[in-house]
């Protein structure tokens, strides 16, 4: 199977800093790989993916890196705002696999 | 606009009791999938579904049987609880497998 590596598992930081959570997989076969977003008391919710022949894709404050090399993705959260405070959540899907692996969460805490 | 639809949200269970958690999506969406959550662990795959009357493992399938009678519902049994099965469990389903998932509000599930 796959094992996805979450870090780190807690990030405290300002408002209006940046934020970076970081992925690895083990499976150079893996294709897909969506960010979650779990809010408290509900379930987790997509806010970008990527796909493997992508390095890169932006949407507004949040954009995913991929180094399909290294085996290893990012979430970037610029100008963070206390709404962004929640546990975040990577993912990876094997090739032709019907099922997505996740790492452990990331709850960050983006401080007024 | 429903989404997936977990029931019941709460439930406190006995040891050796056994129960059935229903799930339901709108979405006309082939892969359900059932998770559970436990802190710092992440979202571990317990079951999926392809579609329509087909079931398969996941990760920690030991202890549940589910069941897709129907394209909409997901059943998730426990037959004989134990206290290792406390946690919170997702339902969630997709379009793909390699497309985005959309999950239910969670149940929370204590064996006493």
């Amino acid at each position: 199977g796959e094992n996805v590596e979450q870090h780190p598992s807690t990030l405290s930081v300002q408002e209006g800093d940046s934020a970076v959570i970081k992925c690895t997989y083990s499976d150079s076969a893996s294709n897909y790989f969506p960010w979650y977003k779990q809010e408290l008391g509900k379930g987790p919710q997509l806010i970008i993916d990527i796909r493997s022949n992508v390095g890169e894709k932006k949407d507004q404050r949040i954009a995913v890196t991929l180094n399909k090399t290294a085996k290893h993705f990012s979430l970037h959260i610029t100008e963070t705002q206390p709404e962004d405070s929640a546990v975040y959540f990577c993912a990876a899907r094997l090739y032709n696999f019907n099922k997505f692996y996740f790492g452990s969460g990331t709850k960050l805490n983006v401080k007024p | 606009n429903a989404g997936v639809t977990q029931t019941p949200k709460f439930r406190v269970l006995k040891t050796g009791q056994s129960m059935t958690l229903l799930c339901a999506q709108d979405m006309n969406h082939e892969y359900m999938y059932w998770y559970r959550q436990d802190p710092g662990m992440g979202l571990r795959l317990i079951h999926y579904s392809v579609g329509e009357g087909t079931t398969a493992k996941g990760e920690v399938p030991d202890g549940y049987n589910v069941s897709r009678l129907k394209k909409q519902n997901f059943l998730l049994g426990l037959e004989s609880a134990a206290p290792s099965q406390t946690s919170v469990y997702f339902c969630a389903s997709s379009s793909r497998a390699d497309t985005e998932a959309f999950f239910g509000q969670g149940t929370r599930l204590t064996v006493v």
